[in-house]
């Protein structure tokens, strides 16, 4: 079953600009991932947060997480024109288990 | 290094017609294997995990089968394909640091 919801559905910015994506789940997690996926293609890992932790960064991403709000957000600095593509934030609620993705926010970075 | 080949990569079916399509995960034994399904415009929706040869759990009933014959091949099948089985649909496995690799997709239209 889908947990996580992204908002924005569509997000259109330009070249250099920073852009911001939400997630927000509805049950206790043991941690919570974000993937990238290109049209027509299989989603990539980009980055994981466990519910002990506050922020993490790799690279041009910044992933937050408050669990007291079940919700997470992943910034992506510079954006480029390459970082189009959907991005999904998944949820782990119980190890070994399969994760639970949300409906994807769809990014387009124009240059 | 492990991979993970899906195939094929699309497949244009008529209504009624069977189904097989087949995963296999390089490099890794004994992963824990999916089967996703993502509709147009859609997130991701889990159909099919194996902890193990054998050892599959359902999550949506439905026309869809899986079966694991080997410890790193899944196979989702159908007999008879209906209108909304159209999608595109994801293998993957995880690894032990607890995110998912998924495989390239296959893109399926029925007829």
């Amino acid at each position: 079953s889908q947990q996580g919801e992204e908002d924005p559905q569509a997000l259109s910015i330009q070249e250099g600009e920073n852009a911001t994506m939400n997630c927000s789940y509805k049950t206790s997690i043991n941690n919570l991932q974000w993937y990238r996926q290109n049209s027509g293609r299989g989603l990539v890992h980009l980055i994981l947060i466990r519910s002990n932790e506050r922020e993490k960064h790799s690279g041009r991403l910044r992933v937050t997480l408050d669990t007291s709000k079940k919700s997470s957000s992943l910034l992506i600095t510079a954006s480029r024109a390459a970082d189009t593509a959907s991005y999904f934030c998944a949820t782990d609620v119980s190890a070994g288990y399969a994760l639970n993705f949300g409906k994807g926010t769809s990014l387009l970075v124009t240059p | 290094s492990q991979t993970i080949h899906q195939w094929p990569a699309t497949l244009v079916q008529p209504v009624g017609s069977p189904l097989s399509l087949e995963c296999t995960v390089e490099g890794t034994s004994n992963p824990n294997l999916y089967w996703y399904r993502q509709a147009a415009g859609r997130g991701l929706q889990l159909l099919f995990y194996s902890v193990g040869i054998g050892q599959i759990s359902s999550e949506v009933p439905q026309n869809l089968s899986a079966s694991r014959p080997q410890d790193r091949q899944f196979i989702l099948s159908s007999k008879k394909l209906l209108l909304s089985d159209s999608g595109f649909y994801l293998c993957a496995w995880r690894g032990q640091r607890e995110k998912l690799f998924f495989g390239s997709g296959t893109q399926l239209s029925v007829l």
